[in-house]
């Protein structure tokens, strides 16, 4: 069965720092990884996702993630954080053979400190 | 503007009553899922429907029904069986074919609060 592990329920860092959040994924079969964002009392949106094309995978708002198969490991990283990135993230996998349902890691809070 | 709705944004109920969260997309989506959010947790499957009409079980069900009459609808009702319905919900939606994107869809939620 697929699982994800999110590495940090909290991470704080200064505005302008590197942000670098962790996840590793469990996963059988060729996974489809993605990372959401999610602001105080609002849904999920999408960041970025991987779906076995390249690699490196930009997403929005400066942040990109890297699969690295050989460390089971999707972590997301932006440059240089602003204040706006305070937020709740979400690392998950989708597995073709569960009927498409997405499994979450346990989340991350971000805090950007001025 | 195409997305997903849910209705109420906040809901109070008193212990024993059902409660019905509603969840609306136009994206034209195949399939759809309920997630419940609660602190520390993530967020977990509840149900999820892939056709009209048909529906099949996450992995906390228990105290929990869904119908899928019409694909753009996929409402969720909370029963007096749910022995801790206090949470935030999530309402997606996506294609039904993973290889198709795979992309979740999300509505912006319905917290729950049992008093």
């Amino acid at each position: 069965a697929q699982s994800v592990t999110q590495l940090g329920s909290h991470v704080s860092v200064s505005e302008g720092a590197l942000v670098l959040l962790r996840c590793n994924y469990s996963s059988s079969v060729p996974p489809y990884l993605f990372w959401y964002v999610q602001y105080p009392n609002q849904g999920l949106q999408l960041l970025l996702k991987y779906t076995s094309a390249a690699t490196l995978v930009k997403g929005i708002n400066g942040f990109e993630a890297e699969f690295k198969k050989s460390e089971t490991s999707f972590h997301l990283t932006k440059p240089s954080a602003h204040m706006s990135d305070a937020a709740e993230y979400f690392c998950a996998v989708r597995s073709a053979r569960e009927g498409g349902k997405l499994i979450f890691g346990q989340g991350t809070e971000l805090s950007v400190k001025p | 503007d195409g997305g997903i709705t849910q209705s109420p944004k906040y809901l109070f109920r008193k212990e024993g009553q059902n409660v019905t969260l509603s969840c609306e997309q136009n994206l034209n989506h195949d399939a759809m899922y309920w997630y419940r959010q609660d602190p520390g947790q993530g967020l977990r499957l509840i149900y999820y429907s892939q056709i009209v009409n048909d529906f099949q079980k996450g992995d906390i069900a228990e105290g929990y029904s869904v119908s899928r009459e019409k694909k753009e609808s996929f409402p969720l009702t909370v029963t007096s069986a749910q022995k801790n319905p206090t949470a935030f919900y999530l309402c997606a939606s996506s294609r039904k074919s993973p290889l198709a994107g795979g992309e979740l869809f999300f509505g912006e939620g319905s917290r729950l609060t049992v008093l």
